[in-house]
């Protein structure tokens, strides 16, 4: 089956770093996807990782591991504003149009001043 | 990025009546859509692809004929609840990709929080 698992809640201060864990058993693979969701709104894309290793975009960094089914996302200098709920998410084939995202529970992210 | 368009943004309807739900895909085409499901402090668990002049593909548990799936056009899926019950609020939330950008990301539509009373 497919499985997507993710810490349910996480707390950190303004300025700090967290890094949120991610590992995943699903049929095939076909990219890992990060997203960010405040409460109430729709997901906004963060990053993708399809190839092992480090991808870095200002201050947020995603990390993979196919063989150890495994990512998380690294985020910087924490802000009151990165508070919300941050999913992981697998395509786990082909890549083809009519290929859903299959998601974890999501993270809920609390910083604190 | 492309941007999808949801509408409404909220509902509340009656016990027994139906909703329906559009989302269009603004600057780009899409023969594919998904529509997702979000319950209050839950993922987003998937509901059904809909394919463009095609009947829609419903996941498991999903009743078809409950939750009807029209994407008529290239730009536009609808889903409409049917009979629309209190354990059907939810939070509704479309996706689509924009292939020919060669975009490997979804983008969502703005969702839908669907209340019935």
């Amino acid at each position: 089956g497919q499985n997507i698992d993710q810490p349910t809640e996480m707390t950190a201060t303004e300025g700090a770093i967290v890094q949120i864990n991610c590992t995943y058993q699903t049929s095939g693979f076909n990219g890992l996807f990060w997203y960010q969701q405040h409460a109430g709104e729709a997901p906004t894309f963060l990053s993708y990782n399809v190839l092992d290793g480090l991808e870095e975009k200002g201050r947020f960094s995603s990390f993979l591991s196919r063989s150890k089914g495994y990512s998380y996302l690294l985020l910087k200098e924490l802000q009151m504003k990165d508070s919300a709920s941050y999913l992981c998410a697998v395509r786990d084939e082909e890549d083809q149009a009519g290929t859903a995202l299959i998601f974890g529970k999501g993270t809920t992210l609390s910083v604190s001043s | 990025g492309a941007v999808v368009s949801q509408h409404p943004s909220w509902v509340i309807c009656k016990s027994g009546t139906s909703v329906k739900i559009e989302c269009r895909s603004l600057d780009f085409q899409a023969t594919t859509m998904f529509w997702y499901r979000q319950f209050p402090k839950q993922s987003l668990m998937l509901m059904a692809t809909s394919n463009e002049g095609s009947k829609a593909t419903y996941e498991q548990g999903v009743e078809k004929d409950k939750f009807l799936i029209n994407h008529a056009s290239l730009t536009l899926s609808t889903l409409t609840v049917t009979s629309a019950h209190p354990e059907d609020s939810s939070f509704y939330i479309c996706s689509a990709r924009d292939l020919n950008r060669g975009d490997t990301e979804a983008f969502f539509g703005q969702g839908t929080r669907l209340t019935v009373v």
